[in-house]
């Protein structure tokens, strides 16, 4: 299947800090990715909605300012979390639109575990 | 909208057991339906999906999903679970009539452990 990669899968910042993560297609291009938030035992979280060469658009209560999105390149997609809080300490996980097995399946990245301290 | 649902938070089975999954689902039209599995601190792995055609879909890993359309489910099936199999699954949909860009919706997930 297609592959999804993320970095870093872990990292830790001081409150107040900003944290890039990244998410790239290593075998195919995706014009469409999507970012998640997933807390401790419960489902995915849709954050945003992220297109190559556009603006993200961003789910409801997902602060566009805080969470900067940026897909530069058809393979890769960027999530900022900006001066970041202890609140926002969660799993993030990315995921793609590929055309193998259809434009419909999407694969997902193994996550970024970030912790705010 | 679409919306999932898994009703059971964990399902036990002994190994060598069949096991199911529950999922139902809500759409306004006619659906894609996925299977998602996630191991700890892991991203999610595909299992499988139904987009039309045969009811029963196969799978990686000896899964299989039944699509009924009068109940609205598609429930995750294996006939001999393994311990290995022990894990969070996610049911997932999407209108089959949206755009090619609108993300799937999760259920809550349930988490299937496997007793040797």
């Amino acid at each position: 299947g297609a592959v999804v990669s993320q970095h870093p899968s872990r990292v830790i910042c001081k409150s107040g800090t900003s944290v890039k993560i990244e998410c790239r297609s290593l075998d195919f291009q995706a014009t469409t990715m999507f970012w998640y938030r997933q807390f401790p035992k419960q489902s995915l979280m849709l954050m945003a909605t992220s297109n190559e060469g556009s603006k993200a658009t961003y789910e409801q209560g997902v602060e566009k300012d805080k969470f900067l999105i940026n897909h530069a390149s058809l393979t890769l997609s960027t999530l900022t979390v900006t001066s970041a809080h202890p609140e926002d300490s969660s799993f993030y996980i990315c995921s793609a639109l590929s055309d193998r097995g259809g434009r419909d399946t999407q694969y997902f990245g193994p996550g970024t575990r970030l912790t705010v301290l | 909208a679409q919306s999932v649902a898994q009703p059971e938070d964990q399902v036990n089975v002994a190994e060598g057991n069949p096991l199911t999954v529950k999922c139902t689902y809500s759409v306004s039209g006619n659906p894609y339906l996925f299977w998602y599995v996630q191991y700890p601190n892991r991203g999610l792995q595909f299992l499988l999906k139904y987009i039309t055609g045969d009811n029963l879909v196969k799978g990686s890993y000896g899964f299989e999903a039944e699509f009924n359309k009068s109940q609205t489910s598609f429930h995750l099936k294996k006939p001999s679970a393994l311990v290995s199999d022990s894990a969070l699954y996610f049911c997932a949909v999407r209108d089959r009539w949206d755009s090619g860009n609108t993300p799937l919706v999760f259920g809550k997930g349930t988490r299937l452990s496997v007793i040797a």
